[in-house]
């Protein structure tokens, strides 16, 4: 049961900034804000994560407002490439038994059209 | 890239086959997952190894066996599979279990489909 909500999909233009939300109101004090990536026929793969301060990469950026209750991924130059499904998830900052699963809803499809 | 190698990426078996899945990591971390994605499911998370050691078994049926002869190497041995158990069998590993922002790191996955 996926504690983000996040839009179904999304185009972005080759070379343009993508910027993906996504919420997550019900967040806790001890949750980071993991971001996932996955292309068609391939494994997940890691991309960002981040408690309350912003982050970046190399990959991507990741701006979490002050209440923490939305965040924003930004991949400043989108390529063909980056055409993926994009998961938003919460998961505990201490870990332990029983929450190693990772927990994805259904994420944004991102088209990087030419 | 990943440093997360899985073998075979296709297998097609029959049901009363036994066949092996191959995971590899070389990332020099210590813990090692299996998940399990398919339509009906995203991802279920199937066993969770720790220095080798299994610390998660999440209810899965005995027809799925694995084996982590150390912390670079985890197998998944298939035998009389159903075909509902046709899905992509994901691998993963992390540096460690105790610290949640150790994140997963994820092979390519192998597409099974049971006959």
């Amino acid at each position: 049961d996926a504690k983000t909500t996040q839009p179904t999909s999304m185009d972005c233009a080759e070379g343009r900034a993508a910027n993906l939300p996504c919420n997550h109101s019900t967040i806790s004090g001890n949750e980071y804000v993991y971001w996932y990536r996955q292309i068609h026929s391939q494994g997940p793969q890691y991309i960002i994560h981040g408690l309350k301060n912003n982050e970046t990469n190399e990959m991507a950026s990741l701006i979490i407002t002050e209440d923490r209750k939305s965040s924003t991924l930004i991949l400043p130059h989108a390529t063909l490439r980056d055409t993926a499904v994009y998961y938003c998830i919460v998961r505990p900052v201490y870990s332990g038994a029983g929450s190693y699963q990772l927990t994805f809803g259904k994420g944004t499809k991102l088209s990087v059209i030419p | 890239e990943t440093g997360v190698t899985q073998t075979p990426r296709h297998l097609v078996m029959g049901m009363t086959n036994k066949k092996s899945l191959k995971c590899e990591q070389h990332l020099g971390h210590n813990a090692m997952y299996w998940y399990k994605q398919s339509a009906k499911k995203p991802l279920e998370l199937m066993f969770v190894y720790n220095f080798k050691e299994q610390t998660e078994n999440n209810s899965v049926p005995s027809r799925f066996s694995p084996e982590c002869p150390n912390s670079s190497h985890l197998f998944l041995h298939l035998h009389t599979l159903q075909p509902e158990d046709s899905a992509l069998y994901l691998c993963a590993s992390s540096q460690d279990l105790g610290f949640s922002y150790n994140e997963q790191f994820f092979g390519p996955g192998t597409r099974l489909t049971v006959l």
